[in-house]
């Protein structure tokens, strides 16, 4: 089975700097995703890790960590409207089948001036 | 390019009744999967369609039930509704086509359904 860890809640100042960690323990691993989600509407994709290090794009970066089963999505120069959950999601290895895609809980954002 | 749309956005029906969902993914996309979200308890998947077969399913009641159409379309059917099902469900889209990044999933902006 999948296991997903994330914070629950968190807070961050506008302006500032927040990195959202993710933990997973799979039975495998085909990749790791990272949505947003704002209350009351659906969740949009932001960025996918296959491979370890560090992608970035624009004010949104994301990490891998493979052997550590361990994943972070960074949030620079956090602006009021960065204020949503943010869900974390692994794609398990395919090995005879297929396997479907697990979701954290997420971790609920708060910007705050 | 249009993205995934799901109708009806809201939808009110009494406990006992059944109701159906649709979705139509975006154009180029044979997986369809289904989610319900419910406030604490985040999204928990339903089933997969993928080429009008089911490819993977959740820990639903039989009550839940789907299907997948030859254009790749999809519905959800809940029968028997309980105020439990009260929730917002969900559908995504992916291309899969094998390629690595093609079973990213593009939500669409789901169904909000309240069973009195």
């Amino acid at each position: 089975g999948q296991n997903i860890d994330q914070p629950t809640e968190m807070t961050a100042t506008e302006g500032a700097i927040v990195q959202i960690n993710c933990t997973y323990q799979t039975s495998g691993f085909n990749g790791l995703f990272w949505y947003q989600q704002h209350a009351g509407e659906a969740p949009t994709f932001l960025s996918y890790n296959v491979l370890d290090g560090l992608e970035e794009k624009g004010r949104f970066s994301s990490f891998l960590s493979r052997s550590k089963g361990y994943s972070y999505l960074l949030l620079k120069e956090l602006q009021m409207k960065d204020s949503a959950s943010y869900l974390c999601a692994v794609r398990p290895l395919r090995i005879g089948g297929y396997q479907k895609v697990t979701f954290g809980t997420g971790t609920k954002l708060q910007v705050i001036p | 390019k249009a993205g995934v749309t799901q109708t009806p956005r809201y939808l009110i029906k009494t406990r006992g009744q059944q109701v159906t969902l649709s979705c139509s993914p975006i154009s180029g996309h044979r997986s369809v999967s289904w989610y319900q979200q419910t406030p604490g308890q985040g999204l928990q998947f339903l089933f997969e369609y993928f080429s009008e077969t089911q490819r993977n399913k959740g820990n639903f009641p039989g009550r839940f039930s789907g299907r997948q159409f030859s254009n790749s379309r999809s519905e959800m059917n809940v029968s028997t509704l309980e105020l439990g099902d009260s929730a917002l469900y969900l559908c995504a889209s992916s291309r899969d086509s094998g390629r690595i990044g093609t079973d990213t999933q593009y939500f669409g902006p789901g169904t909000r359904l309240t069973v009195l």
